[in-house]
């Protein structure tokens, strides 16, 4: 089974100012079509997850640009350019390239300073 | 408006089973596969099952293999997920997601229903 592993697990970020999150597999996330099956989601407190990013680096409907999506194989980042009040709560990042799991990350608890 | 609404979650006692049900609209429900993913009590998401367009192709996590059963009605418009031989540890908020593809991998859940509590407790 594919294992996913994030760092860090809490941040705390002044409002304006950058933040990163890793996400690391333990097996590469390339299938043979040439895409990569990584995804970010963001759980506001209170709600559902909800879809930021797609196969590593396109924006889901409605997502704001100052969040961006990179990496390839195992290693992949998720970056707000800069942090918003709205944007607390707890990042995942998922791979859905093989059964018999659909694998999360741990997430990571970002608040605001 | 596209919206997931699940049901049928409540206290249920070890050994017990229990059906939940999500109910979707605003989206052609046969045109892409559906998930259940749970969340127990401050923890993080976990992929419980999922199902493709047709039922043609199904997954389960390990933890519940054998004793979940995932299905759809498309003529309803309907997700369900039969639960027995339940455990403590399957205690948690089980949240319905919409697939953004018809086949069961190599997808994202694009949208999520507000979940249904589980609480399997004596």
């Amino acid at each position: 089974d594919i294992v996913m592993t994030q760092t860090p697990l809490s941040l705390s970020v002044t409002p304006g100012q950058p933040a990163s999150i890793s996400c690391k597999s333990s097996q590469s996330l390339l299938h043979s079509d040439g895409k990569t099956y990584l995804y970010w989601y963001l759980q506001k407190p209170g709600q559902p997850p909800q879809l930021l990013i797609y196969e590593v680096s396109n924006r889901f409907s409605g997502v704001p640009d100052r969040f961006s999506g990179s990496g390839s194989g195992t290693d992949f980042t998720l970056k707000i350019s800069r942090v918003e009040a709205e944007d607390v709560g707890v990042y995942y990042c998922m791979q859905s390239i093989q059964l018999p799991l659909f694998t999360f990350g741990p997430g990571t608890k970002v608040d605001i300073k | 408006e596209v919206q997931l609404v699940e049901s049928g979650g409540g206290l249920v006692q070890p050994g017990r089973s229990l059906r939940l049900s999500c109910a979707a609209s605003g989206f052609t429900f046969d045109d892409y596969a559906m998930h259940w993913v749970r969340q127990a009590p401050g923890k993080g998401l976990e992929w419980v099952s999922g199902i493709s367009w047709n039922s043609g192709s199904i997954g389960y996590a390990d933890s519940v293999k054998g004793r979940f059963t995932i299905s759809r009605d498309n003529a309803k418009n309907s997700l369900y997920l039969q639960m027995n031989s339940l455990r403590a540890e399957d205690t948690a908020l089980y949240y319905c997601a919409k697939s953004n593809r018809w086949e069961l991998l190599r997808a994202a859940f694009d949208i999520w229903g507000q979940g249904t509590m589980v609480t399997v407790s004596s």
